[in-house]
């Protein structure tokens, strides 16, 4: 079964440092990986996803199947970067459903 | 720009109760999803429909739980008779083509007392 891990429920960091934000996941395919944002009041929507490689507001995420991980990161924490954060795995055949991990609450301070 | 919405945004039900959540989702999308999270937790899957059926739905999605798209473009969860550990934030999602994104709703409040 598939299963994605955000060890950090909260992150907190100043304004201009770097931001990590971790996430594991197992799924015994090839997993296709996302990250979802959600801010304040407003609804998920989506931020990455592995297979186009961008970079979106400045954030990146490599997907690594050595440690089987896919952290987001950010050279420069932005205070509009406050929000919570879901890494989600599809597993394919069906309904091509998201298993979300538990989410990590990214707060910028200044 | 296209979205999904969600009505109600908050229903306070008594426990017992049908309760059915409303979902517009975009207009040429062609997968439709249903999740839910209860407060605290993460974001779970409760099923998906595709081509006027069911292609997949998870343990919570039981006899309880019923998804209809009655007229093209609602899609609708109906839960039979409510429980108090139903209440969750209940999102709902579509996607164009199998392997796009997901397009979320702003979610519907459900409040079971």
């Amino acid at each position: 079964a598939q299963r994605v891990t955000q060890p950090e429920k909260l992150l907190s960091v100043f304004k201009g440092a770097p931001v990590e934000l971790k996430c594991n996941y197992s799924y015994s395919g090839s997993p296709e990986l996302f990250w979802y944002v959600q801010y304040s009041r407003q609804r998920l929507q989506l931020l990455l996803r592995h297979i186009s490689r961008e970079s979106i507001k400045g954030f990146t995420a490599d997907l690594n199947k050595g440690e089987t991980s896919f952290h987001l990161k950010k050279p420069f924490a932005q205070e509009e970067d406050s929000a919570m954060y879901y890494c989600a795995l599809v597993s394919p055949g069906g309904g091509n459903k998201l298993t979300f991990g538990t989410g990590t609450q990214l707060k910028v301070e200044l | 720009e296209p979205e999904v919405t969600q009505t109600p945004s908050h229903q306070v039900t008594q426990m017992g109760q049908e309760v059915i959540l409303r979902c517009v989702p975009i207009s040429n999308h062609l997968y439709f999803y249903w999740y839910r999270q209860i407060l605290g937790q993460k974001v779970e899957f409760l099923v998906s429909f595709y081509n006027n059926e069911i292609s997949e739905k998870s343990e919570i999605f039981d006899d309880q739980f019923s998804v209809e798209r009655p007229d093209g473009s609602n899609f609708t969860l109906k839960i039979r008779s409510t429980k108090l550990e139903d209440s969750a934030m209940y999102f709902c999602a579509s996607k164009g083509q199998q392997n796009t994104e997901a397009f979320f709703g702003q979610g519907t409040r459900l409040t079971v007392v």
